[in-house]
C-alpha cells in the first residue's frame, strides 16, 4: 500500500462544475498536508496547504481534512479549461521535513 | 516575486558519465530538497538540507551526492550515469517556521542516452 494515494484518473468535468479530487494517507502521525499543480513537463506549483481538521478556502479553491479517516481533498470551484493539470497531494509526516506525493489525480475540464 | 532557479534546465548526457544540476533558492529561504521525477511518475524525495547541513535523506543512489553551500544554494552531482536516471529533477526551498511549504523550481530535465 502507497503511503499516500489518489485516483489516477482522469477526472473528467465540465466548464464550470465543481471537480473533487480526493486523497487518503497511511501515516497516522501526519501533519501537514499540500496540493499541488503540474501542468505537463512542468514544475508542482503549490496551491493550497493545510494543516487541521476542516475546510480551507482560499479563492475558487477549498482543502478538507479529516485526520481521523485519513483523508484530505481538494474542490475547486467553477472549474475552468486552464485547471486541466495533474493534482499532487502531498503530506509531510512527523518524520521529516520530506514530501510524500500521491500518484497525481489528472483532471480534464471540457469547455 | 522571485523563485526557485535550477541550471541547467536541459542536460544530455552518455551512460556512465557524471552530472552536476544546481539549485538557487528563493531569497531568505534556508532549506533546499530535491526531487526526482520520471516518466508518469510523482516525484521522489532524493536529500535534503537546512542551514548547509543534510537534514533529511529519502532514495537517492550512492552514485549520486549533494551539497549546500554558504550562499545557500546547492548542487546535485550525479556519477556513472544509468539509463535509468533520465528524468526530471526539481529542486524546491522552504523557509523553517512557514510550516514546510515547498516552492518548486522549474526542474533540470536529464537524457541519458
Amino acid at each position: 500500500q502507497k503511503e499516500v494515494e489518489q485516483n489516477s484518473g482522469p477526472l473528467s468535468v465540465p466548464e464550470g462544475a465543481i471537480a473533487s479530487l480526493n486523497c487518503t494517507y497511511s501515516d497516522r502521525v501526519s501533519q501537514s498536508f499540500f496540493w499541488y499543480r503540474q501542468y505537463s513537463g512542468k514544475s508542482p506549483e503549490l496551491i493550497m496547504s493545510i494543516y487541521s481538521n476542516g475546510d480551507k478556502e482560499d479563492g475558487r479553491f477549498t482543502a478538507q481534512l479529516n485526520k481521523a479517516s485519513q483523508y484530505v481533498s481538494l474542490l475547486i470551484r467553477d472549474s475552468q479549461p486552464s485547471d486541466s493539470a495533474t493534482y499532487l497531494c502531498a503530506v509531510r509526516s512527523w518524520a521529516g521535513n520530506m514530501l510524500t506525493f500521491g500518484g497525481g489525480t489528472r483532471l480534464m475540464v471540457k469547455p | 516575486a522571485a523563485g526557485v532557479i535550477q541550471s541547467p534546465r536541459h542536460l544530455i548526457k552518455e551512460k556512465r558519465e557524471t552530472a552536476t544540476l544546481k539549485c538557487y533558492p528563493i531569497p531568505r529561504h534556508d532549506t533546499v530538497y530535491w526531487y526526482q521525477q520520471g516518466p508518469g511518475q510523482d516525484p521522489q524525495f532524493l536529500i535534503s538540507f537546512y542551514e548547509k547541513m543534510q537534514s533529511d535523506k529519502g532514495s537517492i543512489p550512492d552514485r549520486f551526492s549533494a551539497q549546500q553551500f554558504s550562499d545557500y544554494h546547492s548542487e546535485l552531482n550525479m556519477s556513472s550515469l544509468e539509463l535509468g536516471d533520465s528524468a526530471l529533477y526539481f529542486c524546491a526551498s522552504s523557509l523553517v517556521g512557514t510550516r514546510n511549504e515547498q516552492f518548486f523550481g522549474p526542474g533540470t530535465r536529464l537524457t541519458v542516452l
